[in-house]
């Protein structure tokens, strides 16, 4: 079974503070994604990755920037936290479909609250 | 960019009921995707469609790729307390944007027992 681990489950920090999220993936996929999820907005995407090195901007990527060091780790970053980034963070990886798209698999989420 | 359309809302049915949910949207995919998020988890894959007019089962779950590519269903039979959730759809486009989905804002589903 593919495995997606993000770090935190539950997370507070301050406004302003560099915040770091991070997520793994253990089934080699090429591509990864970071969502917020807020009550009524679904997921929106923020970023994604479909190689290392390699980043594309999503629907919201404002006051956001990732990290794709190595292929198995994708590291969101809010780079001076604020209030309303306040929300549910779900890091998700799929693999590169030879012939058709591939699903989605996701983590548990990280839930961040920015005081 | 797409927007996809889901509804219902929300729904609050007896354990026991059948329960229908729908995904439509304004441009085709190649690909619908359902998925079940419990409570504090992540978003779980039910079922993947790959063709138009595909019908595909998964225990109590059925879903089908509409004949048009622009909507998708899931139907869910027999339903029990643990059906709760939110269910998402999923929309993606071949070789498109890194395996990119378009998601639905939701279903929310409670279960009477």
């Amino acid at each position: 079974d593919v495995k997606v681990t993000q770090s935190s489950r539950y997370l507070v920090k301050r406004t302003g503070e560099k915040v770091f999220l991070e997520c793994v993936q253990d089934m080699d996929h090429e591509n990864m994604f970071w969502y917020r999820q807020d009550p009524g907005l679904g997921l929106r995407l923020i970023y994604f990755s479909y190689d290392v090195k390699m980043k594309e901007k999503g629907d919201i990527p404002e006051g956001y920037s990732v990290s794709r060091e190595k292929k198995e780790r994708f590291s969101l970053i809010l780079e001076s936290a604020s209030t309303n980034q306040t929300s549910m963070y779900l890091c998700a990886s799929s693999d590169l479909g030879r012939n058709s798209n591939q699903p989605q698999h996701f983590g548990d989420g990280t839930r961040l609250s920015i005081l | 960019g797409q927007q996809l359309n889901q509804s219902p809302q929300s729904m609050f049915i007896q354990e026991g009921e059948d329960v229908s949910m729908n995904c439509t949207s304004s441009s085709i995919f190649n690909t619908w995707l359902w998925y079940k998020q419990d409570p504090g988890e992540g978003p779980v894959l039910l079922i993947a469609l790959y063709k138009a007019g595909e019908l595909t089962s998964n225990g109590r779950l059925t879903a089908q790729f509409g004949t048009t590519r622009k909507d998708s269903f899931l139907n869910i039979s027999a339903s029990i307390p643990s059906d709760v959730g939110i269910y998402f759809c999923a929309g993606q486009l071949r070789n498109f944007g890194a395996g990119k989905s378009t998601f639905g804002d939701g279903t929310t589903l409670t279960v009477k027992p």
